[in-house]
């Protein structure tokens, strides 16, 4: 039973459009939610995070939102070709408080 | 600062066979973590320490054993490797207890292949 669900594996975009990656969690308890991002060849590295009494967290180009049920997204604006990678959404909550890994959503930026 | 390394890079291990996949942080993080990582599936926790001589499960630790050999160091050990142990093995660590707001700094990963 999959708790967090990233529905779009690939995404591609041209450079300077807005990207939207989206993240669907089961677990009420899960109440701080952080996105990940990957590289090929390397770890994921930490991008940005919400806590869930939250609608909004920017940083950059970079927009988290927190506005439905169960749902958030990622906003990239603009897209850059260097944002090219792995997405994962990472609630965390619950028991033990660790985090979830969704399955990942691999974004191309195209020039 | 070299963060968090892990050895080896890539292994090719036999079923049965035995081996350790190790992992050094320099950062004086208290809390170190070892996750793998399956073809369409996110990272999953295999096991996680919280502080030096203290470990725990996480969601799937069948087959692994772990050390927490000083507060640097994390070892992970197959004992029988098994071709559903194939996957890329990611270790982290982050600066105190693990909470969601403590983040996660990791490592670049071992491929690791059970034939």
């Amino acid at each position: 039973d999959q708790q967090v669900k990233q529905n779009s594996p690939s995404l591609s975009v041209q450079e300077g459009r807005i990207s939207i990656l989206n993240c669907d969690y089961t677990n009420s308890m899960f109440d701080y939610f952080l996105w990940y991002k990957k590289y090929p060849a390397e770890g994921p590295t930490f991008l940005i995070s919400i806590s869930s009494i939250k609608d909004k967290n920017e940083d950059g180009r970079f927009t988290v939102l927190n506005k439905s049920a169960k749902h958030l997204s990622l906003h990239i604006v603009p897209s850059q070709p260097g944002d090219s990678a792995v997405y994962f959404c990472a609630p965390a909550g619950g028991y033990g408080n660790k985090l979830v890994f969704g399955a990942g959503t691999i974004l191309r930026v195209k020039s | 600062n070299a963060g968090v390394t892990q050895t080896p890079k890539f292994q090719v291990l036999k079923t049965g066979q035995s081996m350790t996949l190790q992992c050094a942080q320099d950062m004086n993080h208290n809390s170190m973590y070892w996750y793998r990582q399956d073809p369409g599936m996110g990272l999953r926790l295999i096991y996680y320490s919280a502080s030096e001589g203290t470990t725990d499960k996480g969601e799937v630790p069948n087959g692994y054993n772990v050390s927490r050999l000083n507060k640097r160091e994390f070892s992970l050990r197959l004992e029988s490797a098994a071709p559903s142990q194939t996957s890329v093995y990611f270790c982290a660590s982050s600066e105190s207890s693990g909470g969601p707001t403590d983040t996660q700094y990791f490592g670049p990963g071992t491929r690791l292949t059970v034939l």
